[in-house]
């Protein structure tokens, strides 16, 4: 089965720093998802990417998604202590998987004010 | 719009108990999908629905089982409850299934404790 690596586990940034958080796969992603989850609470969707280079933003939220379809990447600009969350990144499985997501474990962002 | 709503929002239970836990998907949506989620973990799959039918199972005991209604909505329930099950339940919400990156909504989730 997939395994999604995540890096860093945490991150602790001053507000208005750039960072980034890495997503790796075992395998060849079919389609790879971010959300953003607060502590406890359901997951927010973020962005979904399909295509090898695929490049998608929202607001300060960029998310790549390599060529060889293993390595995402979500990059935030000018941090705000709105971003703090858990990010999550999970696998579509594929073939008959279709809807099946697996995720990373997850990494902690706190963002000081 | 209603997004994916989970009742109940928290429940304590104790250890052999049932549970049922309950999940309404998004309006026009046919798929539901039950994760668990431990503490400092990602979401682990357990069950995936599709207009009724069981569609995919994840790496989860017999104690677990899951229904899906006309409506679309869903009923998670666990039985011979164990203190490893406390966790998070998430419910996730998509149009269809067998298409390639379908989204997936979530909802806010059903904290279970089991003591």
């Amino acid at each position: 089965s997939q395994e999604l690596e995540q890096s860093p586990q945490s991150l602790i940034v001053q507000e208005g720093k750039n960072l980034t958080i890495n997503c790796t796969s075992s395998k060849t992603l079919y389609g790879l998802y971010w959300y953003k989850q607060k502590y406890g609470e359901g997951l927010i969707f973020l962005m979904m990417l399909q295509k090898g280079g695929e490049e998608k933003s929202h607001e300060k939220i960029t998310a790549k998604l390599d060529e060889k379809k293993q390595q995402s990447s979500l990059h935030i600009t000018a941090s705000q202590p709105s971003h703090a969350g858990i990010y999550l990144c999970g696998a579509d499985e594929g073939g008959t998987s279709y809807g099946k997501l697996t995720f990373g474990q997850g990494t902690i962002l706190t963002v000081h004010p | 719009d209603a997004g994916v709503t989970q009742s109940p929002t928290h429940l304590i239970k104790t250890r052999g108990q049932h549970v049922t836990l309950r999940c309404s998907p998004i309006s026009g949506h046919k798929s539901v999908s039950w994760y668990q989620q431990v503490l400092g973990q990602g979401p682990q799959f357990i069950f995936q629905y599709y207009e009724k039918e069981e569609r995919g199972r994840g790496n989860f005991p017999d104690r677990f089982s899951a229904r899906q209604f006309p409506n679309y909505s869903s009923e998670l329930n666990v039985n011979a409850l164990l203190l490893g099950d406390s966790a998070l339940y998430l419910c996730a919400s998509s149009a269809v299934v067998g298409l390639a990156n379908t989204e997936a909504f979530f909802g806010q989730g059903t904290r279970l404790t089991v003591v």
